[in-house]
């Protein structure tokens, strides 16, 4: 079955600076890949994602970048804010079947 | 409804108990997924259900956990003889086709 790993599992920036989460998987069938955000007591909350068939998306300040021959993918948020403080997933679908990395809690320092 | 949605939000449950944790996906999504999220760790895949197809019963952890999935909709995941190791918050998603999974608030359980 599919394996994702994430890392860093913590993360801690600057206000202003930028913050990159990376993830592997394994299965090169996985085509789907989205990011969560998941606040403290809260639900995971989808930011962004990006499908096999694309190597790079952006939305604001959130850009996501896929190097399938890799088999990774990263999250990049910059000009951090205070509000960006959350847990952070990555993901990777195969068959529809989803497998969350193990999160990372990102802690942006006013 | 607009979103997923999960009861009950709390649960508080004697050890050696039942419980039935309800999930209602989003209308028309065909993908429904059960994760479980202790505390401060990652999201835990329990089962998956997609359409008519015999649903991943993989991510179950022991065979005291069980989950259906009635009329393609509703689904319901149900522990029995409940342990401390069950407490955590017990997240339901759902997806139309492969894409763009929503998720519920979660049931917190606690089993004293």
């Amino acid at each position: 079955g599919e394996n994702v790993e994430q890392h860093p599992s913590t993360l801690s920036v600057q206000e202003g600076d930028s913050a990159v989460i990376k993830c592997t998987y394994s299965d090169s069938a996985s085509n789907y890949f989205p990011w969560y955000k998941q606040e403290l007591g809260k639900r995971p909350q989808l930011i962004i994602d990006i499908r096999s068939n694309v190597g790079e998306k952006k939305d604001q300040r959130i850009a996501v970048t896929l190097n399938k021959t890799a088999k990774h993918f990263s999250l990049h948020i910059t000009e951090t804010q205070p509000e960006d403080s959350a847990v952070y997933f990555c993901a990777a679908s195969s068959y529809q079947k989803v497998t969350f990395g193990i999160g990372t809690k990102l802690q942006v320092i006013p | 409804g607009a979103g997923v949605s999960q009861s009950p939000s709390n649960k508080v449950t004697e050890k050696g108990k039942d419980v039935e944790l309800r999930c209602d996906p989003i209308s028309g999504h065909t993908a429904l997924y059960w994760y479980r999220q202790s505390l401060g760790q990652g999201l835990e895949f329990l089962i998956y259900f997609q359409g008519n197809s015999a649903p991943d019963k993989s991510g179950l952890p022991s065979d005291r956990f069980s989950a259906e999935r009635t009329g393609g909709s509703v689904s319901t995941l149900t522990i029995q003889r409940t342990q401390q190791e069950d407490s955590a918050v017990y997240l339901c998603a759902s997806s139309l086709q492969t894409y763009g999974y929503t998720f519920g608030s979660g049931t917190r359980l606690t089993v004293v």
